[in-house]
């Protein structure tokens, strides 16, 4: 029931395209929903995140979808670039300070010129 | 803001020593930090859950141990690993979490430990 189940496995666009990553979820205790995106080597960072209380977000070219009755969310880039080519990461957990963040499998994205 | 830094961000260690990896928020204060490890190409698998000045929670498997964390102030978290093997050579990342914050933690850059 923790599990957040992530896909697809990897992804290739070209440039200007549109990326899409989807997740799901069980436990509907889970109240935040971040991605993060990791390059290779690196530590992940916080792209984007949504609270359930709303079914969308965005900031600049990324979007959150989120769907509370399907227990899905997903990750849209617009105009994907080749700097965006990394692994994706989503997440969900529950509110609180000592509360775990449990991740999806992860996406690895590749823009191509 | 917002940064966690980690040191070194790599080692390379022989079998049977013990290896310190820090992990320190650099301009906040964070009661909860965690401690991950991440296998090539995979998720994060998270090890265990570092509270300041008390004991750290550890995840079902993982040798307490073996694995010594260490939470002494609102910036520092240690994770030592002892009497290293080969097998426990991986890339260990530790984030942090700010006071009265319930959502967002930070991650460091990652340490890249290997056992030879």
């Amino acid at each position: 029931q923790q599990q957040v189940k992530q896909s697809p496995q990897s992804l290739i666009v070209q440039k200007g395209g549109i990326s899409i990553i989807n997740c799901a979820y069980e436990n509907t205790a889970f109240d935040y929903f971040p991605w993060y995106q990791q390059f290779p080597g690196k530590g992940p960072a916080l792209l984007i995140a949504i609270r359930p209380d709303v079914s969308e977000k965005k900031e600049g070219r990324f979007t959150i979808s989120f769907n509370k009755s399907a227990k899905q969310f997903s990750l849209h880039i617009m105009d994907s670039q080749p700097g965006d080519s990394a692994t994706y990461f989503c997440a969900a957990q529950v509110s609180g300070g000592y509360q775990k963040v449990t991740f999806g499998t992860g996406t690895k994205l590749q823009v191509i010129p | 803001g917002a940064v966690v830094s980690q040191h070194p961000s790599r080692v390379i260690c022989k079998s049977g020593t013990s290896v310190k990896i820090e992990c320190r928020s650099l301009d906040f204060q964070a009661t909860t930090m965690f401690w991950y490890r991440q296998f090539p190409k995979k998720s994060l698998m998270l090890m265990a859950t570092s509270n300041e000045g008390s004991k750290a929670t550890y995840e079902q498997g993982v040798e307490k141990d073996k694995f010594l964390i260490n939470h002494a102030s609102l910036t520092l978290s240690t994770l030592t690993v002892t009497s290293a093997h080969p097998e426990d050579s991986s890339f260990y990342i530790c984030s942090a979490r700010p006071l009265a914050d319930d959502y967002e933690q930070y991650f460091g850059p990652g340490t890249r430990l290997t056992v030879t």
